[in-house]
């Protein structure tokens, strides 16, 4: 079946890099996906990466994915204030905007 | 585009009522999604459809809840009758055929 774990809160200090992780226990996956979540707002995609690839990365944002460990993970260089905010990890199976299974999102607190 | 829109933003009901919330897909987008959000059990998916029909309504907690898509711009999520467990943030996605998921600003339902 299908279950997608993370951490609860990670905390950073500005200009640091966070790394927030997660795992998921469908081999099967088929896209993985980051998603940011700001304080009375919907979720916003940040980047996603096929099952097919161990690392992708966009500005600040780098992807790392461990198959054998159904392990991912998402870094944020030069952390800012802004990237507070609660991140979920998701999994597609069948791929192409269908169904997604959410993990239970990681509470990113940036302090000053 | 304005984006996925749902109307109310905010809900606050007497058990027992009906309740009706309604969102706005992406002009173009064929798959629709409604989640529900609470502290304790994260993200759920509740349906979703295709082309205007329903695929997976297995996340429905009971026949309380019902959903509909008349047309490909328009889709209601009715809970009659509600009740305190209810109270949750309820949010509308739209995707295409490229793996995202575009989330709507959340409806907040409040139940007395």
């Amino acid at each position: 079946g299908e279950d997608v774990e993370q951490s609860l809160f990670l905390s950073v200090r500005e200009g640091d890099s966070s790394v927030i992780n997660c795992t998921y226990t469908d081999s099967s996956s088929t896209y993985l996906y980051w998603y940011k979540q700001e304080p009375g707002a919907g979720l916003q995609l940040l980047t996603y990466i096929f099952s097919n690839m161990d690392m992708k990365q966009d500005q600040r944002l780098t992807v790392l994915l461990n198959k054998k460990d159904k392990h991912l993970s998402l870094r944020i260089a030069d952390t800012q204030t802004g990237d507070s905010a609660i991140y979920f990890c998701a999994e597609s199976i069948s791929g192409t905007a269908s169904k997604l299974t959410f993990g239970t999102g990681t509470r990113l607190q940036v302090t000053l | 585009d304005a984006g996925v829109i749902q109307s109310p933003r905010h809900e606050v009901t007497e058990m027992g009522q009906e309740v009706t919330l309604r969102c706005k897909p992406i002009s173009g987008h064929d798959y629709l999604f409604w989640y529900r959000q609470t502290m304790m059990r994260g993200l759920e998916l509740l349906i979703y459809f295709n082309n205007n029909v329903p695929i997976d309504d297995s996340g429905m907690p009971e026949d309380r809840f019902s959903a509909k898509m008349p047309n490909a711009s328009f889709s209601t999520l009715k809970i009659q009758p509600s009740e305190p467990r209810d109270s949750a943030v309820y949010f509308c996605a739209s995707g295409g055929g490229n793996n995202e998921q575009f989330f709507g600003p959340g409806t907040r339902l409040t139940v007395l």
